[in-house]
């Protein structure tokens, strides 16, 4: 168990559709990772924020969204989806940035299918 | 925006033998190398890394070499096992983790 807190873990829905995926870092972590994971395409990094700011922006959607909250807790928004949109989406947390090389600790994913 | 290339995409490698994944990156700012090794329904976890100050790191079974001046580093199983079946990711960080597309790994008995 990475102490990383995904939900949640399965999610049908249909195309058009909105849902928010939740996460909560492990305790003491600062920085929390958002990203997508399709078959075959790896880990597309989406967004990272850092204490409640965004720090650094990947392949994220303009139909997506995130936040951190006070908590530190995040939540990834996924609007008008598509099915294209069906992945794995995976959160991560880390004291720190990854510059300074701390690990980043991934959670167990949260799968998304859209139909 | 593939900033780290990683192959290759599939291997499969008798039992007590030797694998070997390889990953290249373009940003020269990178200053964090992790492997990551994920099983299925799980989420990826740290394996080992490296900082780019030293060219090669090794933690039981597994080796990481690195070359700066190629903007390359690579994974060695040694004696790879059936246990080790599973996909591996190098990734690249300094501000953000950049992942490569993955090596899923087969090892034979």
């Amino acid at each position: 168990d990475s102490g990383v807190t995904q939900t949640p873990k399965h999610l049908i829905t249909a195309t058009g559709q909105r849902v928010t995926l939740r996460c909560s870092p492990r305790s003491g972590d600062l920085s929390v990772y958002w990203y997508q994971q399709s078959l075959d395409q790896g880990l597309q990094f989406l967004i990272q924020y850092y204490n409640g700011e965004e720090r650094a922006k990947g392949n994220i959607l303009e139909r997506f969204s995130a936040q951190q909250f006070p908590d530190l807790h995040s939540e990834l928004n996924l609007s008008s989806l598509e099915l294209g949109d069906s992945a794995l989406y995976f959160c991560a947390s880390s004291v720190g940035g990854p510059g300074s090389g701390n690990t980043i600790y991934f959670g167990e994913g949260s799968w998304l299918t859209v139909v | 925006q593939q900033q780290v290339k990683q192959s290759p995409q599939s291997l499969i490698v008798q039992k007590g033998g030797i694998s070997i994944i390889n990953c290249a990156y373009e940003n020269t700012a990178f200053d964090y190398f992790p492997w990551y090794q994920q099983f299925p329904g799980k989420g990826p976890a740290l394996l080992i890394a490296i900082r780019p100050d030293v060219s090669e790191k090794k933690e039981g079974r597994f080796t990481i070499s690195f070359n700066k001046s190629a903007k390359q580093f690579s994974l060695h199983i040694m004696d790879s096992q059936p246990g080790d079946s599973a996909t591996y990711f190098c990734a690249a960080g300094y501000n953000d983790m950049r992942f490569g597309a993955g090596t899923r790994l087969t090892v034979k008995p």
